[in-house]
């Protein structure tokens, strides 16, 4: 079973549509991260997060620590925010250690 | 201005080759790292290195063997190449202290080996 686990897979939405993301870890972590990848093969780093909320945008993202889950939002959600969208964690170790991933959602928006 | 650079962005060669992967920053950065996409898009870290150190070194056939001359740089060295080894190969870097471990991927190397 993989540390991190994100649903949907595939997910499927109407241009203007709210979409959230999910993602569990079954670690200690100093952090999570979000992280989108386009067609083009590009990785973006979206967000990082170690507790509570942050926002960028259309985008936000939220992380629960006690239940070890963390949701990303996408308002207002356009077709050039079709991508696979990338969950992974940072083991509580040191301050470098690498990420672990999750294996992405895939997110197309139609308009 | 780039901040990870990879060479080259593809790379297609035949089995039992020998072929390097480089990789630059220029974030000023002191961790680096080699990730593997598969064919089912999965990440996974292959290598970590600390100011010029490896510090990690995951499950990964001896055949890979990462170098790193600078801070700045770490190349991934393939020898005898075989089939499962084609996959988009990532670098990334990060740095202790501010954002603490916050990574820059660079823009991969897709390698296929026929």
């Amino acid at each position: 079973k993989n540390e991190v686990e994100q649903s949907p897979q595939n997910l499927t939405a109407q241009e203007g549509e709210f979409i959230t993301i999910n993602c569990s870890y079954s670690v200690g972590i100093s952090a999570l991260h979000w992280l989108q990848q386009h067609p083009g093969g590009g990785i973006v780093s979206l967000f990082m997060l170690s507790s509570g909320k942050k926002k960028h945008g259309r985008l936000i993202a939220t992380i629960n620590i006690q239940e070890k889950h963390s949701s990303l939002h996408i308002t207002a959600s356009h077709p050039r925010d079709s991508a696979v969208y990338i969950c992974a964690v940072r083991p509580w170790n040191s301050g470098n250690t690498p990420l672990v991933f999750g294996k992405g959602t895939r997110l197309s928006v139609i308009a | 201005d780039t901040a990870v650079s990879q060479t080259p962005k593809y790379l297609v060669t035949q089995m039992g080759n020998d072929k390097s992967i480089k990789c630059e920053q220029n974030l000023g950065h002191d961790t680096m790292y080699w990730y593997k996409q598969d064919s089912k898009k999965f990440l996974k870290i292959m290598f970590s290195y600390n100011n010029k150190e490896l510090i990690i070194n995951e499950t990964v056939p001896n055949r890979f063997s990462p170098k790193s001359p600078d801070k700045a740089h770490l190349n991934l060295h393939i020898n005898s190449l075989e089939l499962g080894d084609s996959a988009v190969y990532f670098c990334a870097s990060s740095r202790i202290g501010g954002e603490v471990g916050e990574q820059f991927f660079g823009p991969g190397t897709r390698l296929t080996v026929l």
